[in-house]
């Protein structure tokens, strides 16, 4: 059964620092990953898409990784900023399933 | 803008008095799936349609069911809420293809007196 990990459970951080979430999963046979931003009480905006074959994704200041045979992936936020501060959740979908399966997310604080 | 959009934003409601969501799409995607994201915790799939073809997950509990009476439409209804049913309900779309790319609507907070 697939699980998927993120910690940590919340990050707080200066504005402008360098920062790395981190997502691991349990089983590698996965179709791709996916990065999503959650704002309180709203809905998902999907930040990066990484297809199994791949190793990266980049968008603006956000990177993301993903090492499939040890099951995990990173997003790299360069020089955040307080409009940074969200719930980032991670969630790979499997394969021969359309379903995600999502981790319970870093809720991260960006301090002016 | 090609869109997923979820009407109410806000839902409330009684115990037992049934309730039902909407979601609605202009990108023309082929799945739409049903989440349910309760307080601090991750979304969990309740139910998806491929087309017309209704799937769901082992675990949903019965009150849950679906409609889809077209491609842009699919319907949430509870038939008889309980307070543990308290939660965003996240409707989301994809299309079949090689990316397979799940785009989601702002969803509805559902409250249940």
């Amino acid at each position: 059964k697939q699980e998927v990990t993120q910690i940590p459970a919340a990050l707080s951080v200066p504005e402008g620092e360098n920062l790395v979430l981190n997502c691991s999963f349990t089983d590698s046979a996965i179709y791709n990953l996916q990065w999503f931003r959650q704002d309180p009480g709203k809905g998902l905006t999907s930040l990066l898409l990484i297809q199994s074959s791949q190793r990266e994704q980049t968008s603006g200041r956000l990177n993301a990784s993903l090492d499939k045979s040890s099951g995990r992936s990173t997003l790299y936020i360069a020089a955040s900023q307080p409009g940074d501060s969200a719930t980032y959740l991670c969630a790979v979908r499997p394969r021969n399933t359309g379903k995600l399966i999502f981790g319970q997310g870093t809720t991260l604080q960006v301090k002016p | 803008d090609a869109m997923v959009i979820q009407n109410p934003r806000y839902q409330v409601t009684q115990f037992g008095k049934p309730v039902t969501l909407s979601c609605s799409q202009t990108l023309n995607h082929n799945v739409m799936y049903w989440y349910q994201q309760k307080s601090s915790q991750a979304p969990k799939l309740l139910f998806h349609y491929y087309d017309k073809d209704f799937n769901n997950e082992a675990d949903t509990p019965d009150n849950f069911q679906s409609r889809r009476p077209n491609t842009s439409f699919c319907f949430l209804d509870i038939r008889s809420p309980g307070l543990g049913d308290a939660a965003m309900y996240l409707c989301a779309t994809s299309r079949v293809d090689q990316v397979n790319e799940q785009f989601f609507g702002p969803g509805t907070r559902l409250t249940v007196l």
